[in-house]
């Protein structure tokens, strides 16, 4: 079965430090998401993009974020300088057409930690 | 804007029996879908079962069926025969028909399935 995939699954970082977390999504999907979890909370929306651009985003996508499809198969989320707060699980997920018919394929995350 | 709430953070469960996870929502839209998404140990979130507002019967997929209310804003999750396999953070999950297709997720409930 496809599968969104991840990476890292885990990465450390200092505060202040950029990021960028991968997401490979299921090929023949048009619309990408990436939605956060911090320890213990609920699952949180930042952004969805679809025809290569940003469609939607939260207010918790400030400008220290930003996302890129970059070649027609990554979908990359960066982080330009990383707080303290932003330590969570990230998840990418991908839809093949509009979200409610068939639901997300998610990915398995990469947990962020900034020390 | 809308909400969802799941008031149940912990429950267990005997394998082979029934349980029910509550989930309600609130909303001012009139056509939306409902959602409930397993997240098992290995932290990737899985589609179990979705519902339309607009269709009154309610869902089933093997296993699990829902009882939605829409009156009530409702949408409880009914796991039958109950396996180990079943244990994981069971999410609730909002997605309005219009828009960019974005979810709004409860807090979850972790449900452990006892031998």
């Amino acid at each position: 079965e496809p599968e969104v995939t991840q990476t890292p699954s885990h990465q450390v970082t200092q505060m202040g430090q950029e990021v960028i977390l991968r997401c490979v999504p299921i090929s023949n999907h048009l619309y990408f998401y990436w939605y956060r979890q911090i320890l213990g909370q609920k699952v949180e929306f930042l952004v969805s993009f679809y025809n290569n651009e940003i469609s939607e985003k939260s207010e918790i996508f400030d400008d220290q974020f930003s996302v890129e499809r970059p070649d027609g198969s990554n979908f990359t989320l960066k982080i330009r300088s990383t707080k303290l707060e932003d330590s969570a699980m990230y998840f990418c997920a991908s839809s093949e057409v509009t979200g409610f018919t068939y639901g997300y394929t998610f990915g398995s995350g990469t947990r962020l930690t900034v020390v | 804007a809308q909400t969802v709430t799941q008031s149940q953070p912990e429950m267990s469960v005997q394998e082979a029996e029934t349980v029910t996870l509550s989930c309600t929502y609130d909303t001012s839209e009139s056509n939306y879908y409902l959602f409930w998404y397993k997240q098992p140990p290995s932290r990737q979130m899985i589609l179990v079962i979705r519902q339309e507002a607009y269709k009154q019967q309610n869902a089933t997929e093997n296993r699990f069926s829902v009882n939605f209310q829409k009156a009530a804003k409702s949408f409880s999750l009914k796991i039958s025969d109950s396996q180990l396999g079943d244990t994981a953070m069971y999410f609730c999950a909002f997605m309005k028909q219009a828009g960019t297709y974005k979810y709004i997720f409860g807090t979850g409930t972790r449900l452990k399935v006892l031998a």
